[in-house]
């Protein structure tokens, strides 16, 4: 079945560090790719998506491209803020569901 | 986009009880649904709630331990009964959205049984 695998945080950032967060998964086709972010007390939020290979998803200074040949789909941000503290989802979907498919998910932390 | 509210935010309760929550959306939906994130876990999905038929549960998860209400089509309740510390979680509820795929996601409830 498909699935996402994400790398394990804490991820722990001095403000203005670049980010990465590994995102790779497992899909039948090609699935749409997203990042939800989840601020502390709040619910999940669509960040940034990308529907077919070699699309650039972009937000908030975020950036994540769909590598079909590696089958990632890595979050970036070149200068990150301490309002970016939070917990980031990587998410999949493919086939006729309407649901996707959610990674375990990973906190930044972000010192000023 | 959508607004969703939950209720109520956060909740301590005793095992042995039921706490219902409630969820409701500013615009009519036709699909809701229940999500449960347990701690450093990620999103599982309980039950999608549609308007005028029973809810569709996932694999793991009864309709007598989480009943679900979906009266129209801006609101619905999720039930967690006969709680035990195990179902210390966050209950999250969310609805479809224009792009496939795609979800909004209400605030939450936080619960700890006790």
């Amino acid at each position: 079945g498909d699935s996402v695998t994400q790398m394990e945080g804490p991820v722990t950032l001095s403000e203005e560090a670049f980010l990465t967060i590994n995102c790779t998964y497992t899909a039948t086709g090609y699935p749409s790719l997203f990042w939800y972010v989840q601020y502390p007390g709040e619910g999940l939020q669509l960040l940034l998506k990308a529907t077919k290979a070699d699309d650039k998803g972009s937000n908030k200074g975020f950036e994540a491209t769909y590598r079909k040949e590696t089958t990632s789909f890595h979050l970036e941000k070149g200068s990150v803020q301490v309002s970016d503290s939070a917990v980031y989802f990587c998410a999949l979907g493919s086939g006729g569901s309407y649901i996707p498919t959610f990674g375990r998910g990973t906190s930044l932390i972000v010192h000023p | 986009s959508a607004v969703i509210s939950q209720k109520p935010s956060r909740d301590i309760c005793q095992r042995g009880t039921s706490l219902t929550i409630q969820c409701q959306v500013d615009s009519q939906v036709t699909m809701m649904f229940w999500y449960r994130q347990q701690p450093g876990q990620s999103l599982t999905l309980i039950a999608t709630a549609n308007q005028g038929s029973e809810a569709t549960y996932e694999s793991g998860f009864v309709i007598d331990k989480f009943p679900i209400s979906r009266p129209n089509l801006t609101f619905s309740t999720l039930t967690v009964s006969n709680m035990s510390p195990e179902d210390s979680s966050i209950y999250l509820c969310s609805v479809e959205t224009e792009g496939l795929y795609e979800q909004y996601f209400g605030p939450g409830t936080r619960l700890t049984v006790t």
